[in-house]
């Protein structure tokens, strides 16, 4: 039961290198969510989808792009990478709305990316 | 907006030792309030939850009761173990309208416990 599984788990850049963030659930989910975790400011949300074709921009959208072209995979592009991106990578997803009464989200292990 | 506050860690306990961590909240509706534990080298997991004001949410011996008049849901436990080592946060829920909900998480607290 693999769960939500992100590639990679690490990954260094120089300034204006590109790279995608791979995330894959098997749990059938609808919603799927990519966040960053920093020192000091907790998850703070990038971009999310409500289902497989559909995008949407969470807190901090910007110097990301995201693509949800099947179900089961939201990818997390970087087009030019800057020193501020630098930070832990959590993609979620869960069957309902995350926040939603009876529903929790489900995370994956984390990419740490250093940008230098 | 919507905004949660926790108390700053990192906080270090003996083994046996009781435990709280607080969270405070701010929330224009009526929101639900979730605590989310991160053990090392791994995501976040939900640990509790509680939806309306006087319910406590428990799980595995941590416990946090929604208190609408103090805007709190403080977490506790009685006696914790070294395996509880992990970055705790509160979370907050609320409806934006058309069904959209909007999660917005605290700094995270980080608790040590030793031996």
């Amino acid at each position: 039961n693999a769960g939500v599984t992100q590639t990679p788990k690490f990954r260094v850049l120089k300034t204006g290198q590109s790279m995608t963030l791979l995330c894959a659930q098997d749990m059938n989910h609808e919603y799927m969510y990519w966040y960053r975790q920093d020192p000091g400011m907790g998850l703070r949300l990038i971009h999310y989808s409500v289902g497989e074709g559909t995008t949407a921009k969470g807190e901090v959208p910007d110097g990301y792009n995201v693509s949800r072209l099947k179900k089961q995979n939201f990818l997390l592009g970087l087009e030019s990478a800057a020193p501020s991106q630098t930070s832990v990578y959590f993609c979620a997803s869960s069957y309902e709305m995350g926040g939603s009464t009876n529903e929790k989200l489900f995370f994956g292990s984390g990419t740490q990316l250093s940008v230098l | 907006g919507n905004s949660v506050t926790q108390m700053e860690g990192p906080v270090t306990l003996s083994e046996e030792a009781f435990l709280t961590i607080n969270c405070t909240y701010t929330a224009t509706g009526y929101p639900s309030l979730f605590w989310y534990v991160q053990y090392p080298g791994e995501g976040l997991q939900l640990l509790l939850k509680a939806t309306k004001a006087d319910d406590k949410g428990s799980n595995k011996g941590f416990e946090a009761t929604y208190r609408k008049e103090t805007t709190s849901f403080h977490l506790e436990k009685g006696s914790v173990q070294v395996s509880d080592s992990a970055v705790y946060f509160c979370a907050l829920s609320d409806l934006r309208g058309a069904g959209s909900y909007q999660l917005t998480f605290g700094k995270g607290t980080k608790l040590s416990v030793i031996p």
